[in-house]
């Protein structure tokens, strides 16, 4: 069985350009959640998406913003790149909304230049 | 309130047990969980407890969770070279996990 598939494992920007990171989840899996890792402020909580719709998001400004396809695929956008936003990315998926076991993938590693 | 909190080394002779050690804050956490992360890799998920319990055994895995002073501790019996990595301490709060800052162990010959 497929783990979670994340791609690119990693991607140079600029500032100010936008930026789109793609997660497949678990073939059955339903919720893709994304979370932000960075040395400074460690692993925070981006937003939550089941059966296309965002059931939660965490307190990150609007220029962060992401969507699940019918596939449970998700995707998450980035827009006017920041340095701060150097992170990286991971996306967690479970069997249902708020599922007991969240499997991650290996992350996508933004460095904003 | 949604902190987690670890101590962010320990080293450790091959051989011997590891004991990682993590206070959270939120008592409506239902399930307690702990992550490996190996260098340039996402978040392994090794165990988890759901709250109503003391304790999971898992292989060379032993949960022990103290409800009522919030603790939860990770011991890896005969820690090997492969263990060196950062461990997370997670409660899920609802819908998301809130992590701790993370374990780095070093495992020492």
């Amino acid at each position: 069985k497929a783990g979670v598939t994340q791609t690119p494992r990693y991607l140079i920007k600029t500032r100010g350009q936008q930026v789109t990171l793609s997660c497949s989840p678990i073939s059955g899996h339903r919720s893709v959640s994304w979370y932000q890792q960075t040395p400074g402020q460690g692993l925070q909580f981006l937003f939550e998406y089941f059966s296309e719709t965002q059931r939660n998001k965490g307190n990150f400004p609007g220029r962060f913003s992401g969507r699940q396809f019918s596939n449970s695929r998700s995707e998450m956008n980035v827009s006017t790149l920041e340095l701060g936003d150097s992170a990286l990315y991971l996306c967690a998926s479970s069997p249902g909304e708020g599922g007991t076991e969240a499997f991650f993938g290996q992350g996508t590693r933004l460095t904003v230049v | 309130g949604e902190d987690v909190e670890q101590s962010l080394f320990l080293s450790v002779r091959e051989g011997d047990s590891s004991v990682i050690n993590c206070t959270y804050t939120d008592s409506s956490s239902t399930y307690l969980y702990w992550y490996k992360q190996e260098p340039g890799a996402g978040l392994q998920l090794l165990t988890y407890i759901f709250s109503n319990m003391d304790m999971k055994q898992d292989q060379r895995l032993t949960v022990l969770l103290n409800k009522k002073d919030k603790h939860l501790s990770l011991r890896i019996a005969d820690t090997q070279t492969g263990d060196s990595a950062i461990y997370f301490c997670a409660e899920r709060n609802d819908y998301k996990l809130s992590f701790g800052a993370g374990t780095t162990v070093t495992v020492r010959a």
